[in-house]
């Protein structure tokens, strides 16, 4: 199964852009890439996600390397309310619906 | 709020006893999933169900039992479980997309307690 790795803890000031990596190398050539986050107490919730090309949507950017063996989570201000785990996703055999998750970020957000 | 509705929200449950977990969504998806989550760490998937029908079982012991009686619901039913079984069951869903391009939506889990 490919698997992600991510940095256990980040920290970031308020109302600055956050950059969350997320390595792939195993990825394979059909995998997408997803991203969630989990607030405490709730279920993990979608943030994005995308295939070759870099992505945006109202809640943040992804951008994926050339050789798609990396990405990276952009959030381009960062507020209290974004304290999160973060995941990064592949799934894990082509074909099927076994998503796995990466040991996530926790962000924590300073005021 | 979300869209994938999972009850009870707490659970405590001897170690000699039947229970059931009940997810339903209404919004068409035909892959439902369930996850077991343990503090701290990330979730961990349990089954997978497409078009009704168990598609994936990571080797989950039989004390925990899948369900899916119709596309909106998806059911586990626990039997017989072990203290370490304490953790938050989430559930899942999705269109039924084996590329992998639709997003999960998830509920916000069940915290289940096994004394």
């Amino acid at each position: 199964d490919a698997k992600t790795t991510q940095p256990n803890s980040m920290e970031s000031n308020e109302e600055e852009p956050v950059h969350l990596p997320c390595n792939h190398s195993t990825i394979s050539g059909t995998d997408y890439i997803h991203w969630y986050r989990q607030l405490p107490s709730q279920g993990p919730e979608y943030v994005i996600h995308g295939l070759t090309s870099n992505v945006n949507n109202r809640m943040a950017s992804l951008a994926i390397a050339e050789d798609r063996k990396s990405s990276t989570l952009i959030l381009h201000r960062a507020t209290l309310r974004d304290a999160a785990v973060y995941y990064c996703i592949l799934r894990g055999t082509s074909g099927t619906y076994k998503y796995i998750f990466g040991t996530g970020t926790r962000l924590k957000v300073l005021a | 709020d979300t869209e994938v509705t999972q009850t009870p929200k707490h659970l405590v449950m001897g170690m000699t006893n039947k229970k059931s977990l009940k997810c339903e969504q209404h919004m068409g998806h035909r892959a439902m999933y369930w996850y077991k989550q343990k503090a701290k760490k990330p979730p961990e998937l349990m089954f997978v169900y497409s078009y009704e029908k168990l598609s994936i079982n990571e080797s989950v012991p039989s004390r925990f039992s899948p369900e899916c009686p119709n596309s909106s619901l998806l059911n586990l039913h626990l039997h017989a479980l072990q203290p370490e079984d304490s953790a938050l069951y989430l559930c899942a869903s999705s269109p039924p997309d084996a590329a992998g391009y639709s997003p999960l939506h998830f509920g916000n889990g069940t915290r289940l307690t096994v004394t």
